[in-house]
């Protein structure tokens, strides 16, 4: 969608490694949420930021960490505490009772 | 927490068929959205319906929300092969709970 950014497209991650994947929207919109996608699945919630300096956890946030220093910006790190982290992980703005947009995602595979 | 349900999760269409794809929650929703994603895209947003019993269409696509705020339905008609992909239903508000999608595939 015109308006988020994610990057990269594609990551490899090595085993005990972090990755950071990148948010970053011009919508001026308050809420920012990152999503994962498994094959043949839905969209399952991993953390949501309705305000700058403020996020919450969503339903699958265990081996994840998320900041939200910068409206624009909701980038989110994947630790090696995770252990299944070969998704396609999307990043969406806006909500509350307002349509969401996505970025294009990141596809996550390990190494 | 909310649920919500999507079936069927699969739909093979021949095409210039209709068929119908639902949405249940287990919960009383104050909105509820349809997405749209692409093989190997993201999701785009189709509608929001926010009224009980609301109806509303786009074209060949004619999404209901049920007067409990409990269920809503995407019915197309006419299906094309334009209308490949996964069709989600969302939610609530902040906290969106996107159900499993049903996929789409039509033949020509």
């Amino acid at each position: 969608d015109g308006g988020i950014t994610q990057s990269p497209k594609y990551l490899f991650r090595k085993e005990g490694q972090n990755v950071t994947l990148s948010c970053e929207q011009n919508l001026n919109h308050d809420a920012m949420y990152w999503y994962r996608q498994d094959p043949g699945q839905g969209l399952r919630l991993i953390y949501y930021s309705q305000i700058v300096n403020d996020f919450q956890k969503g339903d699958i946030a265990e081996g994840y960490s998320v900041s939200r220093e910068k409206k624009e910006s909701f980038p989110l790190t994947v630790t090696s505490a995770q252990k299944n982290p070969t998704a396609f992980y999307l990043c969406a703005s806006g909500g509350g009772n307002q349509p969401q947009h996505f970025g294009d995602g990141t596809r996550l595979s390990i190494l | 927490g909310q649920q919500v349900m999507q079936i069927p999760q699969y739909q093979h269409v021949q095409e210039g068929e209709d068929f119908t794809t639902y949405c249940n929650s287990s919960t009383t929703l104050s909105n509820i959205q349809w997405y749209k994603q692409r093989p190997g895209g993201h999701p785009v947003f189709l509608i929001q319906l926010v009224k009980s019993g609301e109806v509303k269409k786009q074209k060949r696509l004619t999404f209901q929300f049920g007067e409990a705020k409990k269920n809503s339905s995407l019915h197309i008609t006419a299906t094309q092969t334009t209308d490949v992909g996964t069709y989600f239903c969302a939610g609530d508000d902040y906290k969106l709970s996107f159900g499993a999608g049903t996929t789409v595939t039509v033949r020509a």
